[in-house]
C-alpha cells in the first residue's frame, strides 16, 4: 500500500514565524493530497488540498506545493498564531480512501 | 460538505465485551469509512463500507472482530468485538463529499476498555 512519510514529528516555533511540515509518499499514481488540523480532542479538519495538475496552492497563510517527479508535498503556514497549534496530518489517496502521515504537533508560542 | 453524528461519543467498556458504534450521514453517500486512531497516533483505516455488499478490510483488520453493517445510503455500524485494553482508540467514521474529494469525519467515538 500507499506509504507516506511525515517530518517533522513535532515543531516549535515562535508567534509570527513561519512553519514548514513536508511528506514523502511512494505511489506515482496517488492524485489527490490533503492536509488535515486536528486540535486536540476534536475530529480532524480539512484545511487544504492539492491534486497533481496543480504544483502549488494558497489560502490566506496556509499554502501547499507539491513535487510528483520527487514525489514530495509541503504544508508552509507563515505568520503563525497560537490557534495555529495543533496536529497536522498530511495524506495522499490510495484510490478509494486516505492513507495518513503520522502527523507533526505544531506548537506556536505567543 | 456533509453533516456526520456518531453515537456514542465516549464509552467505558470491561474486557471481553462487545461495542457497536453508530455512523449517520445527512444525505447519502456511495462509501463510508471506519478509521482507528490509537492514543497520540494517526488515523488508520480498518475498513471501507459500501451499501448492498460486504466491507472491505484493510490488511491487519479482519470481519470477526470488526464486523459492519451497511444498511442503507445514509448509515453504518462498527462492531469492535471481544474488546481488550489494546482495543482503546477513537473511532471515526468518515465520508467523501464528492467523490474523489474532500473527505469529512464523525466526532469521533472515544473507547476506553479496562
Amino acid at each position: 500500500g500507499e506509504n507516506v512519510e511525515q517530518h517533522p514529528s513535532t515543531l516549535s516555533v515562535q508567534e509570527g514565524d513561519s512553519a514548514v511540515i513536508k511528506c514523502t509518499y511512494s505511489d506515482s499514481a496517488s492524485n489527490y493530497f490533503p492536509w488535515y488540523k486536528q486540535e486536540l480532542g476534536k475530529r480532524p479538519q480539512l484545511i487544504i488540498d492539492i491534486r497533481s495538475n496543480v504544483g502549488e496552492k494558497k489560502d490566506q497563510r496556509i499554502a501547499v506545493t507539491l513535487n510528483k517527479t520527487a514525489k514530495h508535498f509541503s504544508l508552509h503556514i507563515t505568520e503563525t498564531q497560537p490557534e495555529d497549534s495543533a496536529v497536522y496530518f498530511c495524506a495522499v489517496d490510495s484510490g478509494y480512501a486516505l492513507n495518513f502521515g503520522k502527523g507533526t504537533s505544531l506548537l506556536v508560542t505567543p | 460538505s456533509a453533516v456526520i453524528s456518531q453515537k456514542p461519543s465516549r464509552d467505558i467498556c470491561q474486557r471481553g465485551t462487545s461495542l457497536t458504534i453508530q455512523c449517520q450521514v445527512d444525505s447519502q453517500v456511495t462509501m463510508m469509512f471506519w478509521y482507528r486512531q490509537q492514543p497520540g497516533q494517526s488515523l488508520t483505516l480498518i475498513a471501507t463500507a459500501n451499501q448492498g455488499s460486504e466491507a472491505t478490510y484493510e490488511s491487519g483488520f479482519v470481519i470477526d472482530k470488526f464486523p459492519i453493517s451497511r444498511p442503507n445510503l445514509t448509515f453504518s455500524t462498527l462492531t469492535v468485538s471481544n474488546m481488550s485494553p489494546e482495543d482503546s482508540s477513537i473511532y471515526l467514521c468518515s465520508v467523501e463529499r464528492p467523490i474523489g474529494s474532500e473527505q469529512f469525519f464523525g466526532p469521533g467515538t472515544r473507547l476506553t476498555v479496562l
